[in-house]
């Protein structure tokens, strides 16, 4: 079975400061990972998506992520917050070659960015 | 392309009433996905199809729920009777076969039941 961890239901940053939102995930299969965003009253949206081309993965707005197998985590990141940045996010996992397409969803990490 | 569009935006009903989710997947997807969003168990899958057929609908909480997907550009989602615990934001999203599993939002849908 496939799950997903996030490590914090909420993160606080200054604007201009890095933001790390923390992922652990759990798969029997190969996982493909995901990161989404969803901005308020909004749908989710695709940050972007580890399918084992490269561990580093580059996303939209300047956010990227590292999939690291010894640690089974898929840590979000950003080197400077924005304003717009404040959203909820949610690390996604899903199984490949298992034959099932439904994505795992993790509870979400809400981030708040200060002036 | 217009995206996943979902009818209605809100909807606020009475315990007991027949409630109808609406989705317009995106052209050319052949995956559908019902998702529910609610502040306690987060973002739960509820059913979704390929090429129109039903694959998992493990997600469903009880028979008041039933989905169909008539053809490839359409499906319903149905809670009948509703109760106050099916509040909640249902979402609609679509994704290409073969692909990159990419999912395509719809707005969604606010469900109160009061």
């Amino acid at each position: 079975a496939q799950s997903v961890t996030q490590l914090d239901s909420h993160v606080s940053v200054s604007e201009g400061t890095p933001v790390l939102l923390r992922c652990n995930y759990s798969s029997s299969y190969s996982p493909s990972l995901f990161w989404y965003v969803q901005h308020p009253n909004k749908g989710l949206q695709l940050l972007l998506k580890y399918t084992s081309a490269a561990t580093l993965v580059k996303g939209i707005n300047g956010f990227e992520a590292e999939f690291k197998k010894s640690e089974t985590s898929f840590h979000l990141t950003k080197p400077s917050a924005h304003m717009s940045d404040a959203a909820e996010y949610f690390c996604v996992v899903s199984e490949r070659g298992t034959g099932r397409r439904a994505l795992t969803f993790g509870s979400g990490t809400r981030l708040q960015v200060q002036p | 392309d217009a995206g996943v569009i979902q009818s209605p935006r809100h909807e606020v009903t009475e315990m007991g009433q027949e409630v109808t989710l609406r989705c317009k997947p995106i052209s050319g997807h052949d995956y559908l996905f019902w998702y529910r969003q609610t502040m306690m168990r987060g973002l739960e899958l509820l059913i979704y199809f390929n090429n129109n057929v039903p694959i998992d609908d493990s997600g469903m909480p009880e028979d008041r729920f039933s989905a169909k997907m008539p053809n490839a550009s359409f499906s319903t989602l149905k809670i009948q009777p509703s109760e106050p615990r099916d509040s909640a934001v249902y979402f609609c999203a679509s994704s290409l076969v073969g692909g990159s599993e990419k999912l395509f939002f719809g707005s969604g849908t606010q469900l109160s039941v009061l």
